[in-house]
């Protein structure tokens, strides 16, 4: 069965430090792997989208990482804002036609000053 | 083009009622999408349209639900006989091209409430 697992579920962090969030997979045959940030409240918006040849992808203070072999991504944040508090989700795409995305749950991270 | 639009962003509506939102992608992209979310879970597959024409639907999508594309521009996603389970965030996404491969873009969401 296709499933996108996230961890942690949440996170809570102060201002100014890095953070790291885990997405694992078992999605195939893989096509991509996207992280979106989504604001309480609000849509989620895109912040990288990796094929499989690729291992990292930088998006600002946000760097993707993708191990094909092992199917596990990770967000790295760096020097975090209070604007970064927010949900992020890991979502996998399979190679077939139609709608083929599957969204984990997210982790939700909180910033404090 | 400011992005995917939804409205109306909030519904608050009683038990049996229906209700409906509407959804305008950006203006170049052929495919749009349904999704609904509740607290604490990722998006979940509703129905997606390429062009005018409905290509796939979820079972999630029960009887009371139903979307249209009539010009293939803007979608509306109906929900009939409302009941409290409905009361989540609707989400619109459109894309040029396949999802699985492209760019996704969603709107801001339509949120019901059922009471």
């Amino acid at each position: 069965k296709n499933q996108v697992e996230q961890s942690p579920q949440s996170l809570i962090i102060l201002e100014g430090k890095n953070c790291t969030l885990q997405c694992n997979y078992t999605v195939s045959p893989f096509s991509n792997l996207r992280w979106y940030k989504q604001d309480t409240g609000r849509g989620p918006v895109s912040l990288t989208i990796m094929t499989f040849s690729e291992n990292t992808k930088s998006n600002g203070r946000y760097t993707a990482t993708l191990d094909a072999d092992t199917k596990q991504s990770s967000l790295h944040i760096t020097a975090s804002q209070l604007s970064d508090s927010a949900s992020y989700i890991c979502v996998v795409s399979a190679e077939q036609a139609g709608t083929a995305l599957i969204f984990g749950k997210g982790t939700t991270l909180s910033v404090s000053s | 083009d400011t992005g995917v639009s939804q409205n109306p962003r909030h519904k608050i509506t009683k038990r049996g009622q229906n209700v409906t939102f509407r959804c305008d992608p950006i203006s170049e992209h052929n495919r749009l999408y349904w999704y609904r979310q509740t607290l604490g879970q990722g998006p979940e597959f509703l129905t997606y349209f390429q062009n005018e024409a409905q290509l796939e639907k979820s079972r999630l999508l029960s009887d009371r639900f139903s979307a249209e594309r009539p010009k293939g521009s803007f979608s509306t996603l109906e929900i009939q006989r409302t009941e409290q389970g409905d009361s989540a965030m609707y989400l619109c996404a459109s894309s040029l091209g396949a999802a699985s491969t492209g760019e996704l873009f969603f709107g801001e969401g339509s949120r019901l409430t059922v009471l």
